[in-house]
């Protein structure tokens, strides 16, 4: 039971490239979230899905894209990537909605240059 | 404008000492609280939560205290080990519905051995 994994680890990307970031879990949860965390700031929440197939904004949504083809996985994409966007991001997942545990992930540290 | 404060950046303690960390909101809809410990290059990972209703919730050495008259909670750490060295988060979630976690700054606990 590896929890929830991301892909890749680390990443340098060049200003305008694009790339996807990946999330798994294996816990069977319906519920998957996108944050970012930038230095001396809380994590804040870019998308999330409520199940297969379904996205929705979160507080940070400019700039990115997701999607849940599968009720394992949810993909973060940058379609054409900005400094701005230096940040490490964390994917988490949890059962159920409001008022529940989120399992987060061990982050994709991202830097745009 | 952050909903959810935590005021100290850091904080020291010798070990098998108390620890106290912080933790102030605003937002009055606030009815659930988490706290998540984070160690470097990790992904956040649940410690404790309490709800509105409650003014106290422990779990091992550790116990948190919500004073909801002055929109504030604390997390107490007894005895203080050198392993609990990390970040720690306070998050809030608004209602029973609410699907978003928003999440203070962090406080940097170490504790000295």
């Amino acid at each position: 039971n590896a929890g929830v994994t991301q892909t890749p680890k680390f990443r340098v990307l060049k200003t305008g490239q694009s790339m996807t970031l990946l999330c798994a879990q294996d816990m069977n949860h319906e519920y998957m979230y996108w944050y970012r965390q930038d230095p001396g700031m809380g994590l804040r929440l870019i998308h999330y899905s409520v199940g297969e197939g379904t996205t929705a904004k979160g507080e940070v949504p400019d700039g990115y894209n997701v999607s849940r083809l599968k009720k394992q996985n949810f993909l973060l994409g940058l379609e054409s990537a900005a400094p701005s966007q230096t940040s490490v991001y964390f994917c988490a997942s949890s059962s159920n909605w409001g008022r529940e545990t989120q399992y987060f992930g061990p982050g994709t540290r991202l830097l745009v240059l | 404008d952050q909903q959810v404060k935590q005021n100290s950046p850091s904080l020291s303690v010798q070990e098998g000492r108390i620890s106290i960390l912080n933790c102030d909101y605003t937002n009055s809809m606030f009815d659930y609280f988490l706290w998540y410990k984070k160690y470097p290059a990790e992904g956040p990972t649940f410690l404790i939560s309490i709800s509105s209703i409650k003014d106290k919730n422990e779990d091992g050495r550790f116990t948190v205290f919500l004073n909801k008259s002055a929109k504030h909670l604390s997390l107490h750490i007894v005895p203080s080990q050198p392993g609990d060295s990390a970040v720690y988060f306070c998050a809030a979630y608004s209602g029973a519905g609410s699907y978003q976690l928003t999440f203070g700054k962090g406080t940097k606990l170490s504790v000295i051995p």
